[in-house]
Formats: C-alpha cells, sequence, structure tokens
C-alpha cells in the first residue's frame, strides 16, 4: 500500500519553462490537496479538490492549474515558471477530511 | 478559519514530557483540532485531532479546555526521534480547506 505518490522527486527548472507535478494515491480518498512548503516555513495550500471533478482555489493559487483527473489523480501545472516558485510541493489526501496523507514531496528549483 | 498561535521552537530533554500549546481564539463551534509532526524532506504525519476534553492515543494526549480557545499536545518521555516541527490546525470537520501555520521546532537533547 503506497499511500500518496509524487512525482518527480527533484526538478530543477529555467525561468518560463512550464512543468507538470504528478500525485496519485490508493487509499480511495475523495479529497486531494497540494500545498508549498518555503524554507523554514509552514505549509500554504495551493489547490484542493473535494471530490472528482472538483477543484477550488486555496491561499497561492496564483501561477498554478490543477487538474483532478480521477479520483486517484491530481496533478499542479506551473504554465511559466518563475524563481519564486522554488519550494517543496506536497500532495495530500483525505476522507471526509479528518486526516491528511501527504506525500513525500517535489524539491522544485527555478533558475 | 481560526487562526492558530504557538511558540516558534522548543528545547526538551531525553526522557522528558514535553507539552507544545496552541492557541485559537477563533475557534468555531464546529472546528476540530487537529495536530501534525514533520520531520526534514517529509511530508506532515498526522499525531491526533479532538473537539472537547481529552484525547489519547500510543503516541500523543491533546488537551481542549472547557472554552476550546487553546489546545496542549503532550508528549510523553521524547526520545530525540521526536525532534520535528509540530503543527496545530483548526478547521471545520466537514470544510475542505486545511491551513497550517509556521509550527513549533521541537529540539530534543540527549
Amino acid at each position: 500500500n503506497a499511500g500518496v505518490t509524487q512525482t518527480p522527486k527533484f526538478q530543477v527548472l529555467k525561468t518560463g519553462q512550464s512543468m507538470t507535478l504528478q500525485c496519485a494515491q490508493d487509499m480511495n480518498h475523495n479529497s486531494m490537496y497540494w500545498y508549498r512548503q518555503d524554507p523554514g516555513m509552514g505549509l500554504r495550500l495551493i489547490y484542493y479538490s473535494a471530490s472528482e471533478g472538483t477543484t477550488d482555489k486555496g491561499e497561492v493559487p496564483n501561477g498554478y492549474n490543477v487538474s483532478r483527473l480521477n479520483k486517484r489523480e491530481f496533478s499542479l501545472r506551473l504554465e511559466s515558471a518563475a524563481p519564486s516558485q522554488t519550494s517543496v510541493y506536497f500532495c495530500a489526501s483525505s476522507e471526509r477530511h479528518e486526516k491528511l496523507f501527504f506525500g513525500s514531496g517535489t524539491q522544485l528549483s527555478v533558475l | 478559519l481560526a487562526k492558530t498561535t504557538q511558540p516558534i521552537s522548543m528545547d526538551s530533554y531525553e526522557g522528558q514530557e514535553v507539552n507544545i500549546t496552541c492557541s485559537h481564539n477563533n475557534i468555531a463551534t464546529n472546528d476540530y483540532i487537529t495536530w501534525y509532526q514533520q520531520f526534514p524532506s517529509q511530508g506532515p504525519r498526522f499525531i491526533i485531532q479532538g473537539y472537547k476534553t481529552k484525547v489519547t492515543n500510543e503516541v500523543a494526549s491533546l488537551f481542549i479546555p472547557a472554552d476550546r480557545k487553546s489546545s496542549t499536545l503532550s508528549l510523553p518521555r521524547v526520545s530525540l526521534s521526536d525532534t520535528a516541527v509540530y503543527y496545530c490546525l483548526v478547521g471545520l470537520y466537514n470544510f475542505n480547506k486545511f491551513y497550517f501555520g509556521s509550527g513549533t521546532k521541537l529540539n530534543v537533547k540527549p
């Protein structure tokens, strides 16, 4: 039972490049989330999906788009990466919002 | 959602009991209180959740006074492996958004 799987684990981009972070969960959870964590800071919610087919903005959605492909998968896309988006990105899932299960994170550097 | 306030950091020694308090003065009637633990280079991990009074599991205890404006996470007999950042979250049970604060960095010394 893998839980929440994120790919890739590391990525380096140049300013203006685009990329998609992938997230999949095998716990049959309805809700999925994307957070970012800057060095020494807490996590900030980017987007979330309460259920398959729905998405909504969190605290810091600018510069990002998301897709809830199916119940298992929730992707985060950076259309035109900026140095300010250098961060560690965490995907999480939950059932009835009671307990969040997190992936191991993607470390992204934008040069 | 209710804003939370926690100490930025705490130091302790192995074998001691550690209590981390979180203030949430604007907690709403339907809000639950949840604590997470995060090790470096890992995602946060759920520790415990409560609504009122006291909750205990195999890892920690959570004390919530009657007014629910604060809560205290209690870690019994900490070890070096408990060195981590601890986050207090307050959010509506059926609400979708969970906002993390800056957390409390616990440093356990030998």
